[in-house]
């Protein structure tokens, strides 16, 4: 009965190739987000999702494209993966849009060789 | 992270308390947020507390808020060693997304 869960939990691949990672949530909640922690363990937002509708876009990389198929899933694809995009990405939710508690997933730790 | 400063270390022995220091810029967050990352897991939601409040106490967690200088604090009491791990102080300033701190990796010595 996890709240928040994200597969696969490690992901290992080459540079180049393309790759999803999933984001599930049972907690009803109307918002879903996307984090990107990188090696220094520094946490930022990268995209999030209100019902289905794209609401924050943070300069991310056009290689990176979110994908709301219903408001408890937001899956993540990553195009032409880089070097650079090796990092722990949390998905998270919260019950709308709003200065609201948002709980995370446990991660999905991402190695580009 | 710039908008959220936190000292990066802090090192305690067991059955001391750890006081976690945070600034941060936007007066108009609601809430601040505590969250913990222990080694190799996810963020767990620790404590949050609401603009209007001075403290909250959870336990063995107060949270201390300086609205006026933008200045927020976590004590744990006795401390003990299932609390080492990061500790990431965020704010709220948009309302739709967390600014987070750059951690605080917590180290408590027997």
């Amino acid at each position: 009965d996890t709240a928040v869960s994200q597969t696969p939990k490690y992901l290992v691949t080459q540079m180049g190739n393309d790759k999803s990672i999933k984001c599930e949530q049972n907690l009803g909640h109307d918002t879903m987000y996307w984090y990107k922690q990188d090696s220094k363990k520094f946490l930022k937002i990268m995209f999030s999702y209100n019902n289905k509708e794209l609401i924050i876009n943070e300069t991310v990389p056009n290689r990176f494209s979110p994908k709301s198929p219903d408001k408890a899933h937001l899956n993540l694809h990553i195009n032409s993966l880089e070097l650079g995009d090796s990092a722990v990405y949390f998905c998270a939710s919260s019950p709308g849009t709003r200065q609201e508690t948002q709980y995370f997933g446990p991660g999905t730790r991402l190695l580009v060789l | 992270g710039e908008d959220v400063e936190q000292s990066l270390f802090l090192s305690v022995r067991e059955g001391d308390s750890s006081v976690i220091n945070c600034t941060y810029t936007d007066s108009s967050s609601t809430y601040l947020y505590w969250y913990k990352q222990e080694p190799g897991a996810g963020l767990q939601l620790l404590t949050y507390i609401f603009s209007n409040m001075d403290m909250k106490q959870d336990q063995r967690l107060t949270v201390l808020l300086n609205k006026k200088d933008k200045h927020l604090s976590l004590r744990i009491a006795d401390t003990q060693t299932g609390d080492s791990a990061i500790y990431f102080c965020a704010e709220s300033p948009s309302g739709y997304k967390l600014s987070f701190g750059a951690g605080t990796t917590v180290t408590v010595r027997a």
